[in-house]
């Protein structure tokens, strides 16, 4: 079936890397995405990255993607406290409008 | 240029009150979707449409009825309010284009719904 999956929380001090994992099902997913809720907001699309690509970079964020274990992961390099919030991985299967979403991980930055 | 913007932000019903809940976008986006949000289990499709006049049905659609009367619009009813559907409710649009696209998803900023 359809399960995108994700750690719930995950604690990092303020200047460290923070790395956040996604695993997901559809292997033929065309474009996985992240997306950044912050408080009492809807979400924002953060980064994606396209099924033929194994890595991106864009500024602070990096996305790694291994398709052959469906494992997506986004580093924040030099993480901030306005960073604390909850990301969510999403894939796209082909063929469909719908997105399938992962249960979120609460980052919390500590001063 | 709002965005997407949903109405009401917060709303506290009885068990069995029905209501509506309001999507508009400005973007001239031909897809929109109603999400719900509960803890732990990230965001669930509710239903969604692929263009004015046209409603499917998401993941989790049971006792949830959908409207798409304008392009720009999007509504969610609940007819017989329960408990189970208090929740965070989140509207998105996209546009239709499709090819290699990456079809970002614009979000509203959420409606709070609690049934007593």
């Amino acid at each position: 079936g359809e399960d995108v999956e994700q750690s719930l929380f995950l604690s990092v001090r303020e200047g460290d890397s923070s790395v956040i994992n996604c695993t997901y099902t559809d292997s033929s997913s065309t474009y996985l995405y992240w997306y950044k809720q912050e408080p009492g907001a809807g979400l924002q699309l953060l980064t994606y990255i396209f099924s033929n690509m194994d890595m991106k970079q864009d500024q602070r964020l990096t996305v790694l993607l291994n398709k052959k274990d469906k494992h997506l992961s986004l580093r924040i390099a030099d993480t901030q406290t306005g960073d604390s919030a909850i990301y969510f991985c999403a894939e796209r299967p082909p063929g469909t409008y719908k997105y399938i979403f992962g249960t979120g991980t609460r980052l919390k930055v500590l001063a | 240029n709002a965005g997407v913007t949903q109405t009401p932000k917060f709303r506290v019903l009885k068990t069995g009150q029905s209501m509506t809940l309001l999507c508009a976008q400005d973007m001239n986006h031909e897809y929109m979707y109603w999400y719900r949000q509960d803890p732990g289990m990230g965001l669930r499709l509710i239903h969604y449409s692929v263009g004015e006049g046209t409603t499917a049905k998401g993941e989790v659609p049971d006792g949830y009825n959908v409207s798409r009367l304008k392009k720009q619009n999007f509504l969610l009813g609940l007819e017989s309010a329960a408990p189970s559907q208090t929740s965070v409710y989140f509207c998105a649009s996209r546009t239709g284009t499709s090819g290699g696209a990456y079809n970002e998803q614009f979000f509203g900023p959420g409606t709070r719904l609690t049934v007593l």
